[in-house]
């Protein structure tokens, strides 16, 4: 099941921070964030993986809460080059090593200067 | 420094017609993914890999086909287009599926009229 992200869009100045949330109703392995700048392929970021740790990405970072099946990414003091569509893609638990994931249906980031 | 590798780019199609993606990728990745992309739906697994001489159906296979006979290529075949097969379509590999992040191509945009 496609997990839901929120906001679906947010507009920023630069220097702004930002957090991007993303929950599934399945019992997850691991969490990836990707983010996809328009017409380009998706790009990989970060990934989180069951056990519920933070990791971190020059001035992104992100979280990972397992028993609530939920992960946030922050960006902070945010860039023009952060801009794009943010996706986390979820693979659940009993995906059996297959690797696949389910993405949600992606958060646009707008940084203005 | 190839990475994953999309051919063609841009296609169009009339509806009934076949075609075949080829994704390529130079990484020695085992795992290896099909994906389109559609307007607010993020994107969804249309068939994987997880090796060489195998296949399994993902989210969206209804009127897709894959085969994967060496390691490096991924082939994507649409035996009868429908205007509903008109997306953007972007082949993903991972080294050995869990814990590993996505490398994508830089994707297809295939219309059907």
């Amino acid at each position: 099941q496609q997990p839901v992200q929120s906001p679906q869009a947010v507009i920023l100045r630069e220097g702004e921070d930002a957090v991007i949330n993303c929950s599934s109703s399945k019992a997850l392995y691991s969490v990836h964030w990707y983010r996809q700048k328009h017409g380009e392929a998706p790009v990989f970021l970060m990934i989180l993986l069951k056990g519920g740790e933070q990791k971190g990405h020059e001035k992104i970072s992100a979280s990972f809460n397992e028993k609530k099946q939920q992960s946030s990414l922050y960006l902070t003091a945010s860039q023009l080059s952060y801009s794009g569509t943010y996706f986390c893609g979820t693979e659940e638990g009993d995906s059996s090593n297959t690797g696949k994931l389910i993405f949600g249906q992606g958060t646009t980031l707008q940084v203005k200067p | 420094n190839a990475g994953v590798t999309q051919t063609p780019k841009f296609r169009v199609l009339k509806t009934g017609q076949s075609m075949t993606l080829l994704c390529a990728q130079d990484m020695n990745h085992e795992y290896m993914y099909w994906y389109r992309q559609d307007p607010g739906m993020g994107l969804r697994l249309i068939h994987y890999s997880v090796g060489e001489g195998t296949t399994a159906k993902g989210e969206v296979p209804d009127g897709y086909n894959v085969s994967r006979l060496k390691k490096q290529n991924f082939l994507l075949g649409l035996e009868s287009a429908a205007p509903s097969q008109t997306s953007v379509y972007f082949c993903a590999s991972s080294q050995t599926g869990r814990n590993y992040g996505y490398t994508f191509g830089s994707g297809t945009r295939l219309t059907v009229v």
